[in-house]
This record gives structure tokens, C-alpha cells and sequence, in this order.
């Protein structure tokens, strides 16, 4: 069955580059989609791309896109303590009203 | 500017209680979501609803059932409280399918 995968936790310094990095098991999924949820909130989409792209840049955010293994990574340039929060990324499957949510990453930003 | 609101915040049950969690958007938009989220994994489809008037199942249905009451609210409730459905709850809604959602902050509900 289609699975997302991510690891659980990084800690980097402020000032320096996050990379997040999640993998999927299905290749039929329309979008990938980031996610961001600080404390005691819901989720926010932060950025997103189509299955059809290698690479997107959004201010400070760049996703890029490795179908072939299926791999998705989120960099975050210049890291700030406000980006303290868990990350998740998910696959979108448009017309079946089907997402698969992996278990999320903890980022944590030492000042 | 609400956006996506939920009732209550907070909620503690006794094992075979029942409550219903309220979801309202202003958005206007067709599609609303129910997941839970639990330690270690992600978000879950509980129910969702395509548009005003339809519901359907989602990953995780048993000891559901939800009510589309009209194309801003979204209700989940829960018969017979059982301490498995110990969770966050967190009501989404897009425009169309699986499209950008947006979330309410989520409800926390201990079942004890």
C-alpha cells in the first residue's frame, strides 16, 4: 500500500540550512505537498509541487523532486528559531480525495 | 478572518460517552475533511465530505459518524467513547478536492 516516510526529528543552528527529507512508496500521487504545524496548532501548507516537477523555490523554501526514487526533500535556507515546529509532507491523489500524511518531522533550531 | 474553527479545544471523556466535535469554515468551500493524529503518525482520514449533502469513509471510520449540516459545518461524533479514539482531531476543508486544506487548530480528546 502507499506509505510516507520521514525521519522523526532534526536539530540544526540557527542561521543554518534545514533538510527534510521524505520518501514515498506510490508514484501515482498528483502533488507533494509540505506542511508545517507550530504548538498547539493546525496544520499550514507552507509550499507545494507538482508530481511533473523536479524543483521549486518559494522565498527561503526549496522542494525538490526525485521521482525516480521517489524521494522529496524541503531545505529551508538560513534556519530561524520561528521555524521550530514539525513538518510533514504528504501526497495528494486529485479525484479520490485521498492523502497520505507521513508521521511528520520535528525541527528543532538552536538559537 | 476565521477560516476553519473547531469546539470544543479541549475534551474529556469517560469510555462510553458520547460528544460531538463541531467544524465550521467561511471559506465556502465544496469539500471538509475529519483526521486524527496520533503519536508517531500521520494525519488519518476519518470521514470527508465532497460537497454539501454527501459523506464517505475514509481510512479510519469505526466508531464514527459525521453530519454535513449544511455547506459550512462539518460534525464528527462519537457514540460510545472508547479509549483507542484518545487523539487530536482536526477538521480541514478545500475548495475541491484536495486542493490546499486548511485546518482548524485541532481538538484534543482524552478518553479515560
Amino acid at each position: 500500500g502507499e506509505d510516507v516516510e520521514q525521519s522523526l526529528f532534526l536539530s540544526v543552528r540557527e542561521g543554518d540550512s534545514s533538510v527534510i527529507n521524505c520518501t514515498y512508496t506510490d508514484s501515482s500521487s498528483t502533488y507533494l505537498y509540505w506542511y508545517k504545524q507550530e504548538p498547539g496548532a493546525g496544520l499550514q501548507l507552507l509550499t507545494y509541487i507538482f508530481s511533473n516537477m523536479d524543483m521549486k523555490q518559494d522565498q527561503r523554501l526549496t522542494v525538490l523532486l526525485n521521482k525516480k526514487d521517489k524521494h522529496l526533500s524541503l531545505r529551508i535556507a538560513d534556519t530561524q528559531t520561528g521555524d521550530s515546529a514539525i513538518y510533514f509532507c504528504a501526497e495528494i491523489y486529485t479525484g479520490g480525495f485521498k492523502t497520505i500524511f507521513g508521521a511528520g518531522t520535528r525541527l528543532f533550531v538552536k538559537a | 478572518n476565521a477560516g476553519v474553527t473547531q469546539t470544543p479545544k479541549f475534551q474529556v471523556l469517560k469510555t462510553g460517552q458520547s460528544m460531538t466535535l463541531q467544524c465550521a469554515q467561511d471559506m465556502n468551500h465544496n469539500s471538509m475533511y475529519w483526521y486524527r493524529q496520533d503519536p508517531g503518525m500521520g494525519l488519518r482520514l476519518i470521514y470527508y465530505s465532497a460537497s454539501e449533502g454527501t459523506t464517505d469513509k475514509g481510512e479510519v471510520p469505526n466508531g464514527y459518524n459525521v453530519s454535513r449540516l449544511n455547506k459550512r459545518e462539518f460534525s464528527l461524533r462519537l457514540e460510545s467513547a472508547a479509549p483507542s479514539q484518545t487523539s487530536v482531531y482536526f477538521c480541514a476543508s478545500s475548495e475541491v478536492d484536495n486542493t490546499e486544506a486548511f485546518f482548524g487548530q485541532g481538538t484534543r480528546l482524552t478518553v479515560v
